[in-house]
């Protein structure tokens, strides 16, 4: 599966969209954009995945480039409970889920 | 949906001893379940893939027979960590695989087992 490159570490106000960005210009035709979570000592959850179209769910929305070499997760009103490491992955279907070092989003009052 | 629980959310237990850890799917039948572990500031490292009713596909350097996966139903994944040592002081996580509402299967964790051994 490709390779995904995040920032190691972003910051957020309270109340304010976040938009973490991932980069992954080597992701082939049948590889999806996965994005989870994981919050301090908990398993990771699951937010939400695309192939190509921009994708929105309860949680947040994945903008996608038409090019799909990169894509942006936004959480629309960021809450202190939001402090995570967030992790993009591309994965073709049948692959293992591998974790890089994903992106720390602080969420600041 | 798509909620996966493991059991128990910690345990302490003396080096030698042998340690079982359940992870169940409790909404959705999981043919596919897979064990992680991670440790202090460290991502996420895959043990195992475990599929129902057949043997576990355990990734390079982990040993089979130290970490036991027993996937006896669709719903339940079992780890036992045989003769454990403080080195396997770890936080344990599984996750079970799901296609819900989609065509591509996702993979829903559970909370995660934190194992200190003495």
């Amino acid at each position: 599966d490709a390779k995904t490159t995040q920032p190691t570490s972003m910051d957020c106000a309270e109340g304010r969209a976040a938009n973490l960005p991932c980069n992954h210009s080597t992701i082939s035709g049948n590889e999806y954009v996965y994005w989870y979570r994981q919050i301090h000592s908990q398993g990771p959850q699951y937010i939400i995945h695309g192939l190509k179209n921009n994708e929105t769910n309860e949680m947040a929305s994945l903008i996608i480039t038409e090019d799909r070499k990169s894509s942006t997760l936004i959480l629309p009103h960021a809450t202190l409970r939001d402090t995570a490491v967030y992790y993009c992955i591309a994965l073709e279907y049948g692959n293992k889920l591998v974790f890089g070092a994903g992106t720390i989003l602080r969420v600041k009052s | 949906g798509a909620v996966v629980s493991q059991h128990p959310s910690w345990v302490i237990c003396k080096s030698g001893t042998s340690v079982k850890i359940e992870c169940r799917s409790l909404d959705f039948q999981a043919t596919t379940m897979f064990w992680y572990r991670q440790f202090p500031k460290q991502s996420l490292m895959l043990m195992a893939t475990s599929n129902e009713g057949s043997k576990a596909t355990y990734e390079q350097g982990v040993e089979k027979d130290k970490f036991l996966i027993n996937h006896a139903s669709l719903t339940l994944s079992t780890l036992t960590v045989t003769s454990a040592h403080p080195e396997d002081s770890s936080f344990y996580i599984c996750s079970a695989s799901a296609l819900l509402a989609g065509v591509q299967e996702t993979q829903y964790f559970g909370p995660g087992t934190r194992l200190l051994v003495l």
